[in-house]
């Protein structure tokens, strides 16, 4: 099994361009997560899926989108990058909410 | 909801006993207690978890006290490939029906030769 993988590994965008990061997980989880991590600081919560075909807000779910429409992929969007959305990007999957199982992340810089 | 706070920094010997204490004063008793690491910018590994049992595994044990407001993650013999930073984390349920985590800032352990 790969577990949890993230394309791309990395990512350099000018501000207005746009986006997407690929998630996907092969262990038949049913829940899936975007998490952003900045400097010095834990990681938070953009959004989140509990199921394919369903996504929820997290806690900073500002200028992103989601979308499952297959069980083992979740796409994270960025319409119109920004300077502030420079960060790295972490994907993670759990079963049924338990335990979360992260990617490796993506590195993301907005010019 | 619950969140934690833990040392900022911590240094432990090799082959020594790493002893990583975390307070979760406000946690619920529904809410589990997870402990996860980062190691450079690694995705964060789990490592373990627990309600208010003991718990152990092959990578560490967790001591939870009695009253639930404060926790340990032990790692026994430490090594050098354990440097990296601890997050102790609260699971609580959210009011869409799933489990959230609240990542703090964690504990940066180094591991000396």
């Amino acid at each position: 099994n790969a577990g949890v993988t993230q394309t791309p590994k990395f990512r350099v965008l000018k501000t207005g361009q746009s986006m997407t990061l690929l998630c996907a997980q092969d262990m038949n989880h049913e829940y899936m997560y975007w998490y952003r991590q900045d400097p010095g600081m834990g990681l938070r919560l953009i959004h989140y899926s509990v199921g394919e075909g369903t996504t929820a807000k997290g806690e900073v779910p500002d200028g992103y989108n989601v979308s499952r429409l297959k069980k083992q992929n979740f796409l994270l969007g960025l319409e119109s990058a920004a300077p502030s959305q420079t960060s790295v990007y972490f994907c993670a999957s759990s079963y049924w909410g338990d335990t979360q199982y992260f990617g490796p992340g993506t590195r993301l810089t907005v010019l | 909801d619950a969140k934690t706070t833990q040392p900022t920094s911590m240094d432990c010997a090799e082959g020594r006993a790493a002893n990583l204490p975390c307070n979760h004063s406000t946690i619920s008793g529904n809410e589990y207690v997870y402990w996860y690491r980062q190691i450079h910018s690694q995705g964060p590994q789990y490592i373990i978890h627990g309600l208010k049992n003991n718990e152990t595994n092959e990578m560490a044990s967790l001591i939870i006290t009695e009253d639930r407001k404060s926790s340990t993650l032990i790692l026994p013999h430490a090594t050098l490939r354990d440097t990296a930073v601890y997050y102790c984390i609260v699971r609580f349920p959210s009011t869409s029906g799933t489990y959230k985590y609240i990542f703090g800032t964690g504990t940066r352990l180094k591991v000396l030769a």
